[in-house]
């Protein structure tokens, strides 16, 4: 069973467009997180969710917004998308604001393209 | 704030060679420290972390990190390198104070092993 899984694993659209990535985790986690990694390969936070608080990466545009659906899916949300978008998108889970034994569960990631 | 570094964009070692992957990190509390590894096309897998308690920290496929609290270190090692190794290695810290459990992860560090 996958623990963290993303729809779709690829995505190519156009500049302007607005689309999802959906995240959904069956680990029972209560905190999920979106990650960009861009093409040198750097990792960067962008949201931090549980069911109490949305943390968001003062960096990250107002075009991206999560939307949790419920406890199990945190969605993200792109609007206007932009060249400098194109990048991979890795959602990621985790138990309790403490640190979990195994630290942060990572999807596959979705190859987002802007063309 | 809380940064990390790596140093190295690549490392070269020899099957059967012991291997160290640098990582320097920098938070204004105590740290909890992590390494993860990504294989091509693939999400990142959590190998160990650093929490509390003896500074040598034992994880997945024979993989170990020496806590170095003075030099704000968290070097990764491995006695023998396997040519299955071959992956891109990325360290990550959290300040113990850090709301969100977010994390802040290096740069990564590309690791080749030749037989």
């Amino acid at each position: 069973d996958t623990a963290v899984s993303q729809t779709p694993k690829y995505l190519v659209t156009q500049m302007g467009n607005d689309k999802s990535i959906k995240c959904e985790q069956n680990l029972g986690h209560d905190t999920m997180y979106w990650y960009k990694q861009d093409s040198k390969k750097f990792l960067k936070i962008m949201f931090s969710y549980n069911n109490k608080e949305l943390i968001i990466n003062e960096t990250v545009p107002n075009r991206f917004s999560p939307k949790s659906p419920d406890k199990a899916h945190l969605n993200l949300h792109i609007n206007s998308l932009e060249l400098g978008d194109s990048a991979v998108y890795f959602c990621a889970s985790s138990q309790g604001g403490g640190v979990s034994l195994m630290g942060q569960y990572f999807g596959p990631g979705t190859r987002l393209t802007v063309l | 704030a809380q940064s990390v570094a790596q140093p190295e964009d690549q490392v070269n070692v020899a099957e059967g060679n012991p291997l160290t992957v640098k990582c320097t990190y920098s938070v204004s509390g105590n740290p909890y420290l992590f390494w993860y590894v990504q294989y091509p096309n693939r999400g990142l897998q959590f190998l160990l972390k650093y929490i509390t308690g003896d500074n040598l920290v034992k994880g997945s496929y024979g993989f170990e990190a020496e806590f170095n609290k003075s030099q704000t270190s968290f070097h990764l090692k491995k006695p023998s390198a396997l040519v299955s190794d071959s992956a891109l290695y990325f360290c990550a810290v959290r300040d113990r104070g850090n709301a969100g459990n977010m994390l802040t992860f290096g740069g990564g560090t590309r690791l080749m092993v030749k037989p």
